[in-house]
């Protein structure tokens, strides 16, 4: 079993639509969680921490379920914008290092 | 600001050749990521340091692979013989500290090897 894993993908959904993403995490010590946004050949971004209380930005929000070890990302409102790959990143513990799921698929079409 | 550079862009080498990849971090980041990305995967690291030290390399194949950090700054990934399975897009990264900071990544080499 790999340490992160991903909903498959790819997404297809229709512009304005909602959808949701989800991650687990095997390693139960790990402390921090992230989604990054990955566009076609380009380099991976931070597109938002994800925090205990859930957190939310703009048409983004992101929840972590520890006891589950399970977090998610939802978008609303989906945008043509909004296409790309996205990938869920656990901090395995301080000073430890990151790991990237495989990431997910996402394309909005008009 | 500037952000993470790496050269090159592309490299395309046959099998058994060796190539070098270079990355200059952003300015005061301590930590340096390369990370191997296979195409349809997530990134893998390969080896974090911080300033010069070397934090995990238990992922680099270090029969093949090599990297260094020497003046805590720039670094350099080396993979000597090249395997067909190295294909892939070796990306750069940096952060401010070393844990729980966001990465700013550069753009990448792909690499090719036939």
């Amino acid at each position: 079993r790999k340490e992160v894993e991903q909903d498959p993908g790819p997404f297809n959904v229709p512009e304005g639509a909602t959808v949701a993403f989800n991650c687990t995490y095997s390693n139960s010590a790990s402390q921090s969680f992230f989604w990054y946004r990955q566009d076609c050949r380009k380099e991976p971004k931070l597109l938002m921490s994800v925090y205990s209380s859930g957190n939310e930005d703009g048409r983004f929000t992101a929840q972590l379920n520890r006891a589950s070890q399970y977090i998610s990302l939802l978008i609303r409102d989906s945008k043509l914008s909004d296409s790309a790959t996205y990938l869920c990143v656990v901090l395995r513990g301080y000073g430890q290092n990151f790991v990237f799921g495989p990431g997910t698929r996402l394309s909005v079409l008009p | 600001e500037a952000g993470v550079a790496q050269s090159p862009r592309y490299k395309i080498i046959e099998k058994r050749q060796s190539v070098a990849f270079w990355c200059n971090p952003i300015s005061g980041h301590a930590t340096l990521y390369w990370y191997q990305q296979i195409l349809g995967q997530g990134p893998k690291l390969l080896i974090q340091f911080q300033n010069n030290g070397v934090v995990d390399d238990s992922q680099l194949p270090k029969d093949r692979f090599s990297a260094e950090r020497l003046k805590g700054v720039d670094s350099t990934l080396k993979i000597q013989p090249a395997k067909l399975e190295d294909s892939a897009v070796y990306l750069c990264a940096s952060s401010l500290r070393t844990s729980g900071g966001e990465q700013y990544f550069g753009p990448g080499t792909r690499l090719t090897v036939t």
